[in-house]
């Protein structure tokens, strides 16, 4: 089946510190992977995206590239900011087949940065 | 502004109640979803609509129906409220051509309460 696996939260960190958040996945065929973020309150947001192997999606410092080969799509920033507090979800979609379109959501990683 | 909207956006309902949670989108897209929000779940797909005129079931439909008035609006359905359904629903709406990369826009959601 299809699924996505995402480290468990919460992250704290402070600000100006090094992000990692892990999220791997496992498909039946050649996926789509993308991050999202949710701001309190809010609905969800794509961060970035890459749609094939090796492809590095990018947006506001972060940063993730997606390994067939260990099937994951970390996502990554250098430095963060207290803005950068919200709930991170990795998701992928399958781009032929029945659920031509659907996303598939991990279970979210709530991420608090203090000043 | 264009996007998707999501009434109400705060709800309580009784034990056995029926309500209707609407959703409309106005990027001309072809494909709507109804998702829940958990704590520690993540998104689950509830319902989902391809095209217009057609509806299927995603990872969790016991207790809910869905209607795909027109092109703009999916609507969810709760006949018998349970408690179980305390939650936070988003809409979402996606475009079916590649150039698009099938992105997803979101509702801000709708938060139910079953008491």
């Amino acid at each position: 089946g299809n699924s996505v696996t995402q480290m468990e939260g919460p992250v704290t960190l402070s600000e100006e510190a090094f992000l990692t958040i892990n999220c791997t996945y496992t498909a039946t065929g050649y996926p789509s992977l993308f991050w999202y973020v949710q701001y309190p309150g809010e609905g969800l947001q794509l961060l970035l995206k890459a749609t094939k192997a090796d492809d590095k999606g990018s947006n506001k410092g972060f940063e993730a590239t997606y390994r067939k080969e260990t099937t994951s799509f970390h996502l990554e920033k250098g430095s963060v900011q207290v803005s950068d507090s919200a709930v991170y979800f990795c998701a992928l979609r399958l781009d032929r087949g029945s659920t031509l379109g659907r996303l598939y959501f991990g279970r979210g990683t709530q991420l608090t940065v203090w000043p | 502004n264009a996007g998707v909207t999501q009434t109400p956006k705060f709800q309580v309902l009784k034990t056995g109640q029926s309500m209707t949670l609407q959703c409309a989108q106005d990027m001309n897209h072809n494909s709507m979803y109804w998702y829940r929000q958990d704590p520690g779940m993540g998104l689950r797909l509830i319902y989902y609509s391809a095209s217009e005129g057609t509806t299927d079931k995603g990872e969790v439909p016991n207790g809910y129906n869905v209607s795909r008035l027109n092109k703009r609006e999916f609507s969810l359905r709760l006949e018998s409220a349970a408690p179980s359904q305390t939650s936070v629903y988003f809409c979402a709406s996606s475009g079916k051509d590649r150039a698009s990369n099938y992105g997803y826009t979101f509702g801000s959601g709708t938060r139910l309460t079953v008491v």
